[in-house]
Parts: C-alpha cells; sequence; structure tokens
C-alpha cells in the first residue's frame, strides 16, 4: 500500500468550477507539501503545510493532522491550471525527503 | 526569484556509458536532494545530501549512483554505468532548512538507448 494515495487519479472540469484534490497519508509527517508538475515536467512547489490551512491567490491548501488528511482547493478554475497536481511527504528525522503521491491529472476546459 | 538550475536538459547515452548530471542548487540552501521519476510513474526519492555527506539513500541509489558536491555550489549526480531502465526523468531540489519549502529544477530527462 503506498504511504501517500490521492484521489481522484485524473479530473475533468470546465473553466470557473471550484476543484477539490484529496491526499491521504499513512505515517506520521513533519510536513507536507503540494505541488504542481507542468506538461514539461517541471515541478513547482505551491505549498507546504504542517497544520491548518494556507492560501495563495485561487489555491487553499487544507490539513487535518488527526485524520491524517489533506486537500487542494482551486477557485474558479482556468485552463492554465491544467496540470499534475502532486502531494508530498516529509517524515520526522529524514532530513525532510519527500514521499510523493501518484498525482493528480487536471484538465480544466473551456 | 532564486532557482535551481539543472543541465542538460536531455541526455540521451548509450547502455553501459557514464552519465554526470549536474545541479546548481539555491546558494543560501544547506539540504540537497536527486529524484527520479520514470514515465508515467511517480518521483522517488534517491538521495539527500547535508554537510557534504549523504544523509539518507533509497534502496534504488545502490553502488552505481554516486553524488558530489565538487565546488561549493554544483551538486552532480553520476551513473557509473547506465542501464536501460535508468531512462527517467532525474530533478534536483534544495532546503534552505529542514522542513522547509523544496525547490526543484526543471529536470534533466535521461534516455538509455
Amino acid at each position: 500500500k503506498n504511504e501517500v494515495e490521492q484521489s481522484p487519479q485524473n479530473l475533468t472540469a470546465q473553466e470557473g468550477e471550484f476543484i477539490t484534490i484529496n491526499c491521504s497519508y499513512s505515517v506520521g509527517i513533519s510536513a507536507l507539501h503540494w505541488l504542481q508538475q507542468h506538461p514539461g515536467g517541471g515541478i513547482v512547489s505551491l505549498f507546504m503545510l504542517s497544520s491548518g490551512k494556507k492560501k495563495h491567490g485561487r489555491l487553499i491548501a487544507t490539513i487535518n493532522i488527526q485524520e491524517k488528511h489533506s486537500s487542494l482547493h482551486i477557485t474558479a478554475s482556468h485552463p492554465r491550471d491544467s496540470a499534475v497536481y502532486i502531494c508530498a511527504v516529509a517524515r520526522p528525522g529524514t532530513a525532510s525527503k519527500l514521499t510523493f503521491g501518484t498525482g493528480t491529472r487536471l484538465q480544466v476546459t473551456l | 526569484e532564486p532557482e535551481v538550475t539543472q543541465t542538460p536538459s536531455h541526455q540521451v547515452t548509450q547502455m553501459g556509458q557514464e552519465v554526470i548530471l549536474r545541479c546548481v542548487p539555491i546558494s543560501n540552501h544547506l539540504y540537497f536532494y536527486w529524484y527520479r521519476q520514470i514515465l508515467g510513474q511517480k518521483v522517488e526519492f534517491l538521495v539527500s545530501f547535508y554537510n557534504n555527506e549523504i544523509s539518507e539513500k533509497s534502496e534504488i541509489f545502490d553502488d552505481q549512483f554516486s553524488v558530489e558536491r565538487p565546488d561549493g555550489s554544483n551538486f552532480t549526480l553520476k551513473i557509473r554505468s547506465t542501464k536501460l531502465e535508468d531512462s527517467a526523468m532525474y530533478f534536483c531540489a534544495s532546503n534552505e532548512r529542514r522542513n522547509t519549502e523544496a525547490f526543484f529544477g526543471q529536470g534533466t530527462r535521461l534516455t538509455v538507448v
């Protein structure tokens, strides 16, 4: 069983829709990262969080440590949001190496 | 904005050849990592490097792999005798401190033929 599970694997939305991507993990963590991978392959960090909620523009990330669950929300989605969104966790005492989920492929259409 | 730089962006090599993938992490960062992503699969940890030594490595990181920080700015991954299954995108990443935001390079796509 993967230590980090994401759902859904694929997601298609129309422009303007509110999007939620979920991440569940089965291990103790020191931090959870949300990352965006563009079609060309590059990875960009969106959020790092260990509790509560963070917001950046149209993106919101939440984490529930007790339930070992995090969500990434995109409000007013746009075609430029189309990418793979990846959840990754850092475990305590591991020099912050990341364990990755399989990613959620998001396609936003006009 | 500071960024992690990787070169080359794409390398094609023959099976059995040695390759060196290069990374320039962000200058004040202390923790460095190599990850790889085989096409269609998730990103996997290879090795972490701190204070001029390997701090952790995965079971993928066997004797054919090595890392170096030869001059205080470059961080390299050497694959000694490449195999077909080494074909993947290799990402370098760095953190300023433990449990801080991770910054990734654009990746090197390695194709072994």
